[in-house]
């Protein structure tokens, strides 16, 4: 089955500071792979998402992620943290017979101080 | 443009009392419909899935039922609330193929007293 893991609960970095989050997966086939960011007591947004192709990809709020095969990874990145950008982190893969499934990881507490 | 709207945001209810979710969307047709569960502000459960009228499917056993009388619309229910079922609930959706990213609706919270 596929599934993703999140291995850090917590991620601290000042702000300015480069920051990333980990997802590292495990899927049979060629990979789709999320990423998700939650504010306090909302839903989920949607930041951007691996399909096929560059393994850099651009998304919102100044977010990237870099899809790794060797080491089945798909690390969230930004150049510069946001005090903002503190929130909850899930990384997602589709699963399921037909793949509409979206199961997510444990998430990822990122906490940047001024 | 396609939205997703949740009600209600809060919610108070007994032990034992009956439970009602709904969940609808708008600007799309014959979306793949999401209810999930999120304990304690971290992971998140797959509850039921939906890929058309009448057909969801649940992913765990519990106290908990959905439904999808319209295209558009899925609601959450339970005859009688436990404890256990607070937390908090999101609608999702995503387009009716596979390998889409799914969009949420702004949750419920739902607290068992």
């Amino acid at each position: 089955a596929q599934s993703v893991a999140q291995p850090e609960d917590q991620v601290n970095v000042a702000e300015g500071n480069p920051l990333t989050v980990k997802c590292t997966y495990s899927v049979s086939g060629n990979p789709y792979l999320f990423w998700y960011v939650q504010y306090p007591n909302r839903g989920l947004q949607f930041l951007l998402k691996y399909i096929t192709g560059d393994n850099l990809v651009k998304g919102s709020y100044g977010f990237e992620a870099e899809f790794n095969k060797s080491q089945t990874s798909f690390h969230l990145k930004k150049p510069s943290a946001l005090v903002s950008d503190s929130a909850l982190y899930f990384c997602a893969v589709p699963t399921g017979d037909s793949s509409y499934k979206l199961i997510f990881g444990s998430g990822t507490r990122l906490l940047v101080r001024p | 443009s396609q939205t997703i709207h949740q009600w209600p945001a809060t919610l108070v209810q007994p032990v034992g009392s009956p439970l009602s979710l709904e969940c609808t969307v708008e600007g799309t047709s014959n979306p793949n419909l999401y209810w999930y569960r999120q304990a304690a502000g971290r992971g998140l459960q797959l509850l039921f899935y939906s890929v058309g009228i009448g057909q969801i499917s649940s992913e765990v056993p519990q106290n908990l039922s959905a439904s999808r009388p319209q295209d558009r619309q899925f609601i959450l229910s339970s005859k009688k609330l436990l404890l256990s079922d607070s937390g908090f609930y999101l609608c999702a959706w995503s387009p009716g193929r596979m390998n889409t990213e799914a969009f949420f609706g702004q949750g419920t919270r739902l607290t068992v007293v």
